[in-house]
């Protein structure tokens, strides 16, 4: 089982919608979660941290699950501009030092007109 | 301030070839990283640095080294490229560096060097 499993998509939504994705972690000692967000041929970009009682950003809203051990992002009212991939990202227990994360491999959203 | 760069953005080698690609960050991040990120596989860690002087592996090391005589540099070094290291490698520098820190510890990547190995 991968540490990290997103869905790939795509998501073709029409703008205006509203569209979910998930994420389920393996270790349940995981300590911290993120969303980043990736346009095409370019790095990633921290979008949101994950916190335990749910946090939003705007149209954006996060959610962490630890007894199930899964991580939700949704986006409301989508616009062009979210077109994407959405990548869930975990910090795992770390020893040593270091901020070792993993990332899944990413969800792809296309919102259309 | 410039974030994190890298050189090249591109390359193209021969197997065999080595080469070294850069990364400099101007933040003063004491944690840098290198991933690679290929189709279907999502971005694995090569190597980390927690500060100057320290390097560790991460989960794809063989076949690259690293090294870290200042904070602001992290170069990665491919000694006998592989027509396996065709990817996308990004470098990546973050304030954290201790167990069981903020959520906000958020890592910032460089606009990634994509090699072809033929």
């Amino acid at each position: 089982r991968k540490e990290v499993e997103q869905d790939p998509g795509p998501f073709n939504v029409p703008e205006g919608a509203t569209v979910a994705f998930n994420c389920t972690y393996s270790n349940s000692a995981s300590q911290s979660f993120f969303w980043y967000r990736q346009d095409c041929r370019k790095e990633p970009k921290l979008l949101m941290s994950v916190y335990s009682s749910g946090n939003e950003d705007g149209r954006f809203t996060a959610q962490l699950n630890r007894a199930s051990q899964y991580i939700s992002l949704l986006i409301r009212d989508s616009k062009l501009s979210d077109s994407a991939t959405y990548l869930c990202v975990v910090k795992g227990e770390v020893t040593g030092g270091g901020n070792k994360l993993t990332f899944g491999t990413g969800t792809q959203l296309k919102v259309e007109l | 301030n410039a974030g994190v760069t890298q050189t090249p953005k591109f390359q193209v080698l021969k197997t065999g070839q080595s080469m070294t690609l850069q990364c400099a960050q101007d933040m003063n991040h004491e944690y840098m990283s290198w991933y690679r990120q290929d189709p279907g596989m999502g971005l694995r860690l090569i190597h980390y640095s927690v500060g100057a002087g320290i390097t560790d592996q991460g989960e794809v090391p063989n076949g690259y080294n690293v090294s870290r005589s200042t904070t602001e540099d992290f170069p990665l070094r491919l000694l006998s490229a592989a027509p396996s290291q065709t990817s996308v490698y990004f470098c990546a520098s973050s304030y954290s560096r201790l167990a069981g820190a903020s959520v906000t510890d958020t890592q910032y990547f460089g606009p990634g060097t994509r090699l072809t190995v033929l």
